[in-house]
């Protein structure tokens, strides 16, 4: 079945640090990824769409020049907390449909605990 | 843009009862339903999904219906075992139009032996 890989699984960084994620599709082609951040006993909630070889979409009150995200490729994309704060602390997952989405469910990485010191 | 809402936020049963969520969307356009149980520290699993062409779906003791008309869908565990105990999230989508996933809040399930 189709396989998300993300990377690192736990991170922790110093304040004003920047902490690069990626996310993989392994055994499909990902035009877009989308990347959500979840809070302790929260739910996910959705920061921005990815979108191969464009400008990712952010959702209203995402600072993108914070959360920066590249999807260079089919099968990546990535996400930088830049200059991390300890409120960014966070469990960060990412999720990419195969194909065109039209009958294949979403696919989730295995999320990065971000902890910022 | 979508929003999805999600009942009850906690649900605690007895080992062999029926459990019950139900989550309601306000985007008419949404036509994907899928629900995923999250475990503590991993990553959210999808267990059962159901696309607006149908009204009710049934993977062995865990079903889904969906009411477009009402615009509210639910799921369904039958004989809950402690096992199924853990946060339940339901979501809508547009996969043609390439949307995200809109999760409701979640619900943390007790299953009690």
């Amino acid at each position: 079945g189709a396989v998300v890989s993300q990377h690192p699984s736990r991170v922790i960084c110093k304040s004003g640090t920047s902490v690069k994620i990626e996310c993989r599709s392994l055994d499909f082609q990902a035009t877009t990824m989308f990347w959500y951040r979840q809070f302790p006993k929260q739910s996910l909630m959705l920061m921005a769409t990815s979108n191969e070889g464009s400008k990712a979409t952010y959702e209203q009150g995402v600072e993108k020049d914070k959360f920066l995200i590249n999807h260079a490729s089919l099968t990546l994309s990535t996400l930088t907390v830049t200059s991390a704060h300890p409120e960014d602390s966070s469990f960060y997952i990412c999720s990419a449909m195969p194909g065109t989405g039209h009958n294949s469910p979403l696919h989730f990485g295995n999320g990065t605990r971000l902890t910022v010191t | 843009g979508e929003n999805v809402e999600q009942h009850p936020s906690t649900l605690s049963v007895q080992e062999g009862d029926s459990a019950v969520i139900k989550c309601t969307y306000s985007d008419s356009a949404s036509n994907y339903f899928p629900w995923y149980k999250q475990e503590l520290g991993k990553r959210p699993q999808l267990i059962i999904d159901i696309r607006s062409n149908v009204g009710e779906k049934k993977d062995q003791r865990i079903a889904v219906t969906l009411n477009k008309t009402a615009k509210h869908f639910s799921l369904h565990i039958t004989e809950t075992q402690p096992e199924d105990s853990a946060v339940y999230f339901c979501a809508a989508s547009i996969p043609q139009a390439g949307t995200a996933l809109i999760f409701g809040k979640g619900t943390t399930l007790s299953v009690s032996s």
